[in-house]
């Protein structure tokens, strides 16, 4: 079945340094989502990306999907504590109906 | 978010016990998810249905059992609770967009689950 793969599981950076997460999936995706999960929280929404080779940008948070359209990355300039949390893609496979396969997420932790 | 509730919030139960989650949802939507967390595993789906009479299996099921009561209502069943079905669960809902794009996903706050 779809795998889709995140790295690094772990990530610590202080404050103000960047942070990147990477998201590889097995199969090619129609569109992919990147999620943000606090502590003690849910998943919540950030983004979607559909087209391939899309960048889009939230204020600090850029979002790129590859452009086979198998891979994604987030990446977080200059860090702040409100940036801790666990991150998580999630894609739907081309033709594979509208099932969304999580990735494994990276939880980073900010230091001051 | 507030929209999307479920119940109970924590729940410690015993091995071959009967287990019932429930998630309610106001947002109207017509999908709903059910999911388990664990730590380095991500967010596995167990179940899903786009409609009152619809469901699907997702891709890990065993041991699971759901129903769908109404458009607001998607219930989990463990019926016979293991230990390694000790997680944090949770309940999501979306809606279509349209053609080649889909809603995002809206979670409850989850349910933490132990089983002994």
């Amino acid at each position: 079945g779809q795998q889709v793969m995140q790295i690094p599981q772990y990530q610590h950076v202080q404050e103000g340094e960047d942070f990147t997460t990477y998201c590889n999936s097995s199969t090619t995706l129609s569109n992919i989502q990147w999620y943000k999960q606090r502590p003690g929280g849910h998943p919540v929404f950030l983004i979607q990306l559909v087209k391939s080779g899309e960048v889009k940008k939230q204020k600090r948070l850029t979002f790129q999907f590859g452009e086979a359209k198998k891979n994604s990355s987030l990446h977080i300039t200059a860090t702040q504590t409100t940036d801790v949390g666990t991150y998580f893609c999630a894609g739907r496979r081309t033709g594979g109906g509208n099932k969304l396969t999580f990735g494994t997420g990276t939880q980073l932790k900010v230091e001051l | 978010d507030a929209d999307v509730t479920q119940t109970p919030r924590n729940r410690i139960t015993k091995t071959g016990k009967r287990i019932m989650l429930e998630c309610s949802q106001t947002k109207g939507h017509d999908r709903m998810y059910w999911y388990r967390q664990d730590p380095g595993l991500g967010l596995r789906l167990i179940y899903y249905s786009f409609d009152v009479k619809d469901i699907n299996k997702g891709e890990i099921s065993d041991g699971y059992s759901v129903s769908r009561q109404a458009q607001a209502k998607f219930s989990l069943s463990l019926e016979s609770a293991i230990p390694n079905q000790t997680a944090l669960y949770f309940c999501a809902t979306s809606d279509l967009a349209g053609s080649g794009s889909y809603n995002e996903q809206f979670f409850g706050p989850g349910t933490r689950l132990t089983v002994l």
